[in-house]
């Protein structure tokens, strides 16, 4: 069955630090699509990032980056030089048979003045 | 375009009590879902609809039910309210493309409390 682990629950940072959020996941598909959600104080989900099974380019987005290893199941996200709007809790999510997404756990930044 | 709206934004029940959440997208979606979020256990989800008149059992879907009358709308229903349903719910809607890809789009979430 698909599984999507987020293992650090919470991460705490000081402002300006790099921060990595690790995703790894369980799949028996050949072809599928992982995630990225943010979920900020505020309540709303928005996406951050779409990446399918056959593109393991990393992705570079401002300061926002995203490693996709196959190998190692993992979609790990990094964020340079943190800010404290970067202050949310993020979701890693992974395409299931017809049409549904699951997920993981979310892990809760903090990033500190 | 609104998106994904949701109603209501919060509501406090009574044990016993029921209720209908509204969902409600503007993009022509065929696939919508519901789900709940608790502390610590990410987005689970209830029910979710492959298209109009259509709809299907997630991981979570005791004590709940749904409808989808209308393709832009999907109604989630509580017949006897429990405290352990307490949580946030978010509706999504979302297009499935050829190889699963499937971005969902969320409404903000309703903020369920029951006594």
């Amino acid at each position: 069955a698909q599984k999507v682990t987020q293992a650090q629950t919470e991460i705490s940072v000081v402002e300006k630090e790099d921060v990595t959020l690790d995703c790894v996941y369980e799949t028996r598909d050949t072809t599928y699509y992982l995630f990225w959600y943010k979920q900020p104080p505020s309540g709303e989900l928005v996406f951050l990032i779409r990446r399918n099974s056959f593109d393991e380019q990393n992705e570079i987005s401002g300061r926002y980056s995203w490693n996709f290893q196959k190998s190692t199941s993992s979609f790990n996200f990094t964020i340079t030089a943190s800010q404290v709007v970067d202050s949310a809790v993020y979701f890693c999510a992974l395409t299931e048979g017809g049409g549904k997404l699951i997920f993981g756990q979310g892990t809760e930044l903090s990033v500190k003045p | 375009n609104a998106g994904v709206t949701q109603t209501p934004k919060f509501r406090v029940l009574k044990t016993g009590q029921s209720m209908t959440l509204l969902c409600a997208q503007d993009m022509n979606h065929e696939y919508m879902y519901w789900y709940r979020q608790d502390p610590g256990m990410g987005l689970r989800l209830i029910h979710y609809s492959v298209g109009e008149g259509t709809t299907a059992k997630g991981e979570v879907p005791d004590g709940y039910n749904v409808s989808r009358l209308k393709k832009q709308n999907f109604l989630l229903g509580l017949e006897s309210a429990a405290p352990s349903q307490t949580s946030v719910y978010f509706c999504a809607s979302s297009y499935v493309l050829a190889g699963g890809d499937n971005e969902q789009f969320f409404g903000p979430g309703t903020r369920l409390t029951v006594l």
